[in-house]
C-alpha cells in the first residue's frame, strides 16, 4: 500500500504571502496527524483529525494557521499569512483507527522556508 | 510540565561498535513510550513501542529499548551498528488516553564512521 504522501517536498515564500501544504494519508486512515518541527526544537503536535472531524486542535499556534479534511481523506494546512517564526518541517501522519491511534505512519515532511 | 529529553544531540560511533541512545521522560503517569527513526529524506519510522508488560522491548533493525520505572528512563539499544543506521532518532511519549498525541524530544543525530 501507498504510504503518506505530502506535497509540496519544499516551499520557500515571503513574509505575508500565502502557503497551502498537502497530505495524503494512507488510504482507510480515520486517524490524521499534523506535526511541525522548527529549526533546532522538538517535533511537536499541531492537530489530530478522526475522518472529517477536528478531535484536538490544541497545537495549532495562532489562528493564521487553518487545517482541513474534506471527506474524511486528504488534509490541507493553510497559513496565511505567513511569518518567519513558521519556516520548519510540518510532517503528516495516519493511523487506521482509535486502537492503532499510536501506530502512526508518517509522511517525508514538508520543509517550509519564509523569508 | 511534561516533558521528554534525548542528552545527546549529536552521537558518532564507529561501524559494528555498540550505540545506546538515552530518553528520560517527565510526565504525571507512565505514558506510552516510543523511538522512531528518520533517515535522510524519509519520514519517520516507527523502531519500536511500550505499552505494558516486559521492559525490555525488542524492535525492527536489531534495536531495543529498557523502560526503567525508577529513573523515568527509556534508551535504545544495538549491540552492532551499520552504516545504514545513519540517522536521526526521536524518542517520544504518549498519554494513554490522547488517541496518539505523541510527544517528542529533541532528537540525537547518529554519524556512523567507517
Amino acid at each position: 500500500e501507498a504510504g503518506v504522501t505530502q506535497f509540496p517536498s519544499h516551499s520557500v515564500i515571503e513574509k505575508g504571502q500565502t502557503v497551502t501544504l498537502r497530505c495524503d494519508p494512507i488510504s482507510g486512515h480515520d486517524n490524521l496527524y499534523w506535526y511541525r518541527r522548527v529549526m533546532g526544537k522538538e517535533i511537536k503536535f499541531l492537530l489530530h483529525f478522526v475522518k472529517e472531524s477536528k478531535q484536538d486542535e490544541s497545537g495549532m499556534p495562532n489562528n493564521r494557521f487553518l487545517a482541513e479534511r474534506t471527506g474524511g481523506t486528504y488534509s490541507t494546512l493553510k497559513v496565511q499569512p505567513a511569518e518567519l517564526e513558521d519556516s520548519g518541517v510540518y510532517f503528516c501522519a495516519s493511523s487506521r483507527d482509535r486502537g492503532s491511534s499510536y501506530e502512526q505512519y508518517f509522511g517525508p515532511g514538508t520543509r517550509l522556508t519564509v523569508t | 510540565a511534561q516533558s521528554v529529553t534525548q542528552p545527546d544531540i549529536h552521537i558518532t560511533v564507529s561501524e559494528g561498535a555498540s550505540l545506546e541512545l538515552r530518553c528520560n521522560y517527565s510526565y504525571g503517569a507512565t505514558p506510552y513510550l516510543f523511538w522512531y527513526v528518520q533517515s535522510p529524506g524519509q519520514g519517520l519510522q516507527l523502531l519500536l513501542k511500550y505499552f505494558s508488560g516486559d521492559t525490555l522491548v525488542q524492535g525492527i533493525k536489531g534495536f531495543e529499548a529498557e523502560f526503567k520505572r525508577s529513573q523515568s528512563s527509556f534508551n535504545l539499544r544495538k549491540p552492532s551498528v551499520h552504516w545504514s543506521d545513519a540517522a536521526e532518532y526521536f524518542c517520544a511519549v504518549a498519554a494513554t488516553d490522547s488517541w496518539g498525541k505523541l510527544q517528542f524530544g529533541a532528537g540525537t543525530q547518529v554519524v556512523v564512521t567507517p
